[in-house]
């Protein structure tokens, strides 16, 4: 069965440091990879995606991710991270398919707090 | 930009009311989702709609139905409702069913929190 795993409900980073937010999966095939951002009384917004191709993908906000297809893993990152950066964080796989679609599967999310 | 709008932000309902959550989106998608979202369970997947008038039910179902009579429309339904139904309710849409992975982006709504008292 498809999954994938947050494994730290809270991220703290002071401003202008790396940050990391964890992500492994688990899928049968190829895996199909997100990251959303949801901000505070606000739904959630797309930053980047693996589909195919070039391990390090880059997204919205200087965000980028690193596909480890060893590890099974999906880890979001940026090399400063500013305070509005402070949200939940949502990994997601692309899950089994439908009739004729496909149906995302989420992590249970990572609060990253970034400290000024 | 791609709009989906959920009607309320905050609903207080009572048991055993029936419930209409209302989600509609302004660019001809033609798949919309359901979720709700809970502290330390993410979203889980309650209905989804690939077409009008077609409805596939998620991960948590019960206690919920759905309506789809319009393309740009999504209507999830507590047909009585209960307290363990608090929560956040988010609405979503996404291009087409079958299209290829990198246009396959989920779009969501602001979220609705609904208290059942």
């Amino acid at each position: 069965a498809q999954s994938v795993a947050q494994p730290e409900d809270q991220v703290n980073v002071a401003e202008g440091n790396p940050l990391t937010v964890k992500c492994t999966y688990s899928v049968s095939g190829n895996p199909y990879l997100f990251w959303y951002v949801q901000y505070p009384n606000r739904g959630l917004q797309f930053l980047l995606k693996y589909i195919t191709g070039d391990n390090l993908v880059k997204g919205s906000y200087g965000f980028e991710a690193e596909f480890n297809k060893s590890q099974t893993s999906f880890h979001l990152k940026k090399p400063s991270a500013l305070v509005s950066d402070s949200a939940l964080y949502f990994c997601a796989v692309r899950g089994k398919i439908w009739t004729g679609g496909f149906k995302t599967i989420f992590g249970a999310g990572t609060r990253l707090f970034v400290k000024a | 930009d791609v709009k989906v709008t959920q009607s309320s932000r905050y609903l207080v309902k009572r048991t055993g009311e029936k419930v209409f959550l209302e989600c509609v989106q302004d660019m001809d998608h033609e798949n919309m989702f359901w979720y709700r979202q809970d502290p330390g369970l993410g979203l889980r997947l309650i209905y989804f709609s690939y077409d009008v008038k077609m409805k596939e039910k998620g991960d948590i179902p019960e206690g919920y139905s759905v309506s789809r009579e319009k393309k740009e429309r999504f209507s999830l339904i507590l047909e009585s409702a209960s307290t363990n139904q608090t929560s956040m309710y988010l609405c979503a849409s996404s291009l087409t069913a079958t299209a290829e992975l990198a246009k396959n982006i989920q779009y969501f709504g602001a979220g609705t929190r609904l208290s059942v008292l």
